[in-house]
């Protein structure tokens, strides 16, 4: 079966301090890879995506994320946390119609 | 510019009682989808459509009815309510006749099944 997984439900790290959270993904063929951020009571955000092409991508607020083929592995990082990226974080990954998420992993920055 | 707009934020009902979730977007978007977010399961896609008048099944479709009579409205249908319904959900769309763009999500209804 396809899957995404994000193994830490939850990642807590100082204000300040960079941060990684991790993703990998089993899904057939080349899939496009995304992060959404969720915010209490509102709606995913889309954050960035992969498609092809440089192993790094940037996206909004100051986050990247680094693909690793090798590993299946897209994991989002961030130089310098702040109190305000505090949120629910999802990785997906698919093509065309459909796209699976991962269980989402809470990011708690402390200041 | 609204976006993707959900209706109602908040809903309860009795176990076999239907309703219709509403969803819009004005930002003329062919693909439109919808998930539930239940605690540690994430999102599971239920119903999609690439466009008007086609419509197809997601991951988790049972007990659910879809539509897509215009470009702008996506409905949620349940037909007979049951307590395994109780979860969240989210209305999606992206300009793209796929996901290979981002999506843009509703605010999400809040749904208990009694």
């Amino acid at each position: 079966a396809q899957s995404v997984a994000q193994p830490e439900d939850q990642v807590n790290v100082a204000e300040g301090n960079p941060l990684t959270v991790k993703c990998t993904y089993s899904v057939s063929g080349n899939p496009y890879l995304f992060w959404y951020v969720q915010y209490p009571n509102r709606g995913l955000q889309f954050l960035l995506k992969y498609i092809t092409g440089d192993n790094l991508v940037k996206g909004s607020y100051g986050f990247e994320a680094e693909f690793n083929k090798s590993q299946t592995s897209f994991h989002l990082k961030k130089p310098s946390a702040l109190v305000s990226d505090s949120a629910l974080y999802f990785c997906a990954a698919g093509r065309e119609e459909k796209l699976i998420f991962g269980t989402g992993t809470r990011l708690q920055v402390f200041p | 510019n609204a976006g993707v707009t959900q209706t109602p934020k908040f809903q309860v009902l009795k176990t076999g009682q239907s309703m219709t979730l509403q969803c819009a977007q004005d930002m003329n978007h062919e693909y439109m989808s919808w998930y539930r977010q239940d605690p540690g399961m994430g999102l599971r896609l239920i119903h999609y459509s690439v466009g008007a008048g086609i419509t197809d099944q997601g991951e988790v479709p049972n007990g659910y009815n879809v539509s897509r009579s215009t470009t702008e409205d996506f409905p949620l249908r349940l037909l007979s309510a049951a307590p395994s319904q109780t979860s969240v959900y989210f209305c999606a769309s992206s300009f793209q006749r796929s996901t290979n763009e981002k999506l843009f999500f509703g605010s999400g209804t809040q749904l208990s099944v009694l």
